[in-house]
């Protein structure tokens, strides 16, 4: 069984760019969690997607947002990027009705360098 | 506010000796509980998992769990450390009053040989 699938690995931006990142969740997974992960926050909860609907949403600005299709496949994309938008962004899917059940399956991240 | 504290961002130990990462969480309601291990350059994989039953949870590679719930405490053991378990470990904790998901900040784990 295929795992959780992210696209690109690896991308570098300059600053007021956007970006558009991709995950394909395993297959059968209808939850798709995205995190932000930085040295100095640690990770950090961006939203969480079931059956196309944003269930839960973290603590991040209007720049970042989500979506889910109809095959469970998610993108996110940031905005107006920033230096502090420099992290890896991880994916992750969940077999379970709610992500917060806890069991997730990350994928490998896609890291991002703005300059 | 709930929280997830683990002890320590870095620990070090020689291999072959004890691992023991520490994770402690603010809860009245017994949570379901999580370690997921980071190796370098990767994402992060379960590694066990406590939801109900018996307190003592084994999970992949050695690494086994206790929860004790009169210490809060949720903390990751293998008898033996090996090279190959340098990397980070994070605890987290499903409250289960709100079924919100709280990460830990990561436990580095630094194995001298």
């Amino acid at each position: 069984k295929a795992g959780v699938t992210q696209t690109p690995r690896y991308l570098i931006k300059t600053r007021g760019q956007q970006v558009t990142l991709s995950c394909s969740p395993i297959s059968g997974h209808r939850s798709v969690s995205w995190y932000q992960q930085t040295p100095g926050q640690g990770l950090q909860f961006l939203f969480e997607y079931f059956s196309e609907t944003q269930r839960n949403k973290g603590n991040f600005p209007g720049r970042f947002s989500g979506r889910q299709f109809s095959n469970s496949r998610s993108e996110m994309n940031v905005s107006t990027l920033e230096l502090g938008d420099s992290a890896l962004y991880l994916c992750a899917s969940s077999p379970m009705t709610s992500a917060n059940t806890g069991e997730l399956f990350f994928g490998e991240g896609s890291r991002l360098t703005v300059l | 506010a709930q929280s997830v504290t683990q002890l320590g961002s870095h620990v070090s130990v020689s291999e072959g000796a004890l691992v023991l990462l520490r994770c402690n969480y603010s809860s009245s309601v017994p949570p379901y509980l999580f370690w997921y291990v980071q190796y370098p350059n990767q994402g992060l994989q379960l590694l066990l998992k406590y939801t109900t039953g018996a307190t003592l949870v084994k999970g992949i590679n050695g690494f086994e769990a206790e929860f004790k719930k009169s210490e809060t405490s949720f903390h990751l053991t293998k008898p033996s450390a090996h090279m190959s378990d340098a990397a980070e470990y994070f605890c987290a904790v499903t409250m289960l009053s709100n079924y919100q998901l709280i990460w830990g900040a990561g436990t580095k784990l630094i194995i001298k040989p």
